[in-house]
C-alpha cells in the first residue's frame, strides 16, 4: 500500500527566509514523487516531481525538491520565501510499477509567509 | 484555454436530490479521475477512466456514478444527495505520470 505523511498542518516563515515543507512516504516499490500547490478557491497545480535521475528536482515559482530514498522523504524547498507562496501544498506519491494507479496525497501543509 | 475544466463551479441543492458535474479536458489525455476533498482538506481518489473504460472505483457509495461519453469527458452524476456529500470535487486527467486538475466544484447539500 502506498502512503504520504506531511508532519505539519502548518509551517510559517517570514518573507526572504528560506522555507521548507516536509514529506515523507512509504511503497512497495520505487516512487514517483509529486509536489502539487492549492491557492485558495482553486484547483491544484503541478509544482514539481520526481521521476528517476537527479535526487534534486527543479520546479516552478523557485521551489525544489530532493528526494532521499534512505529517509525516505521528498521535502520541498525554497531559499528565498515571497508572501504569495502563502497556499496548501500537497506531497503525493504513486508506486511507479503499479499502472494507472492514481497518486496517493498527504493531508496537506498550510504555508503562511509573513512579510 | 483552461485544460481540464470543469461546470458548474457551485452547486447548492437540497438532500434527496440528483445532480450531475461535467468535466472536460483539451489535453489529448487518456486518463481522467474524480477526487473528493472534504473539509479538512483532505484529497481522495474516488474514479479513474483510461480511454473511457473505468479502471479504479474506490469504496464510493453507488450513489455515485461516473460516465466517460468519450475520452475527453468524465461526468460525476449523483443519486439521492446526503449532507456527507458536500465536498468539493475534482476531476484531474494524466497522460504518462503528471495529473492535472480542474477548479473544482464545491457541492452543498441542504
Amino acid at each position: 500500500a502506498q502512503s504520504v505523511a506531511q508532519p505539519e498542518d502548518q509551517v510559517n516563515v517570514a518573507e526572504g527566509n528560506p522555507l521548507t515543507v516536509k514529506c515523507t512516504y512509504s511503497v512497495s516499490g520505487n516512487p514517483y514523487l509529486f509536489w502539487y500547490v492549492q491557492y485558495p478557491n482553486r484547483g491544484l497545480q503541478f509544482l514539481l516531481k520526481y521521476i528517476t535521475g537527479d535526487n534534486l528536482v527543479k520546479g516552478s515559482y523557485g521551489f525544489e525538491a530532493e528526494f532521499n530514498k534512505s529517509q525516505t522523504s521528498f521535502h520541498l524547498k525554497k531559499p528565498s520565501a515571497l508572501v504569495s507562496d502563502s497556499a496548501l501544498y500537497f506531497c503525493a506519491v504513486r508506486d511507479r510499477g503499479s499502472g494507472n494507479t492514481p497518486l496517493v496525497f498527504g493531508k496537506g501543509t498550510r504555508l503562511s509567509v509573513i512579510a | 484555454d483552461t485544460a481540464v475544466s470543469q461546470t458548474p463551479k457551485y452547486l447548492v441543492t437540497q438532500m434527496g436530490n440528483d445532480k450531475s458535474i461535467k468535466c472536460e479536458q483539451n489535453l489529448g489525455h487518456d486518463t481522467m479521475y474524480w477526487y473528493k476533498q472534504d473539509s479538512k482538506k483532505f484529497l481522495k481518489i474516488m474514479f479513474s477512466y483510461n480511454n473511457k473504460e473505468l479502471i479504479i472505483n474506490e469504496t464510493v457509495p453507488n450513489r455515485f456514478s461516473p460516465k466517460s461519453p468519450d475520452k475527453a469527458h468524465l461526468n460525476l452524476h449523483i443519486n439521492s444527495l446526503e449532507l456527507g456529500d458536500s465536498a468539493v470535487y475534482f476531476c484531474a486527467s494524466s497522460h504518462a505520470d503528471t495529473q492535472y486538475f480542474g477548479p473544482g466544484t464545491r457541492l452543498t447539500v441542504l
